[in-house]
């Protein structure tokens, strides 16, 4: 069945950046793109940007334009979302969710991020 | 950007009775007269977000027929028909019919 995995929790200072990767199974990766979505603690849900895994293309929330880079390894079925300068207003945990014939019809199982001196 | 508010807020409800979720938009979901992009989303606790219903009204692979969407242009509205244990979590409605996709504040709902 298909499955998002993403990679485990981090804690990192203010001004740092964090990498979070979002594996693949279960489908053809490249048949769908993919999306992120964070949830910071008592907030909803805020959608970040997304990438077309076939050519790499991406798009982005302006609210993150200039701080986040979503890539993707399609030999490794991998998708990654990289914020810098992370403040504190960045401790949230952050999805991978795939974009099929429906939006967001599977989600990663969340990595949560900590900023924190 | 399009604003997505929901009503109520919470919810508490006795299991086997009804329940119903009001979602607005700041602005029309319908495409051209073509699709509505609107969706639901439930979070139970712990867990990431599960698509319910896409497109207003339809019941994504494996939701219950208890669950129903229903609305159109900027109104909309998710039903319970009979609210089970299981239902409990936060559901969220979302926009996509332009970036950046947006969401509600969330409903939660628990049971009494």
């Amino acid at each position: 069945q298909v499955q998002l995995v993403q990679s485990g929790a981090e804690v990192k200072k203010p001004g740092a950046s964090v990498k979070v990767s979002c594996t693949a199974s279960g489908y053809t990766f490249t048949t769908y793109a993919i999306h992120w979505v964070r949830q910071a603690p008592g907030q909803r849900l805020e959608w970040m940007g997304w990438i077309n895994t076939v050519n790499g293309n991406t798009k982005y929330s302006q609210k993150f334009q200039g701080r986040v880079t979503i890539s993707r390894d399609t030999s490794a079925s991998t998708a990654y979302m990289e914020l810098s300068s992370l403040t504190s207003e960045d401790t949230a945990v952050y999805y991978c969710a795939r974009y099929s014939s429906v939006p967001l019809d599977d989600w990663g199982q969340g990595t949560l991020v900590t900023v924190s001196s | 950007e399009i604003v997505m508010t929901q009503t109520p807020l919470s919810l508490s409800v006795t299991p086997g009775q009804p329940a119903s979720i009001s979602c607005k938009s700041s602005q029309s979901l319908l495409q051209s007269g073509r699709k509505t992009y609107l969706y639901w989303y439930l979070q139970k606790p712990g867990q990431p977000p599960q698509l319910l219903i896409y497109e207003v009204s339809n019941r994504f692979s494996g939701v219950p027929d208890r669950f129903s969407g229903s609305g159109s242009g900027t109104d909309f509205t998710l039903k319970i028909s009979r609210v089970e244990a299981e239902d409990v979590g936060v559901y969220y409605c979302m926009q996509s019919i332009e970036l950046p996709f947006t969401f509600g504040p969330g409903t939660k709902v628990d049971i009494k």
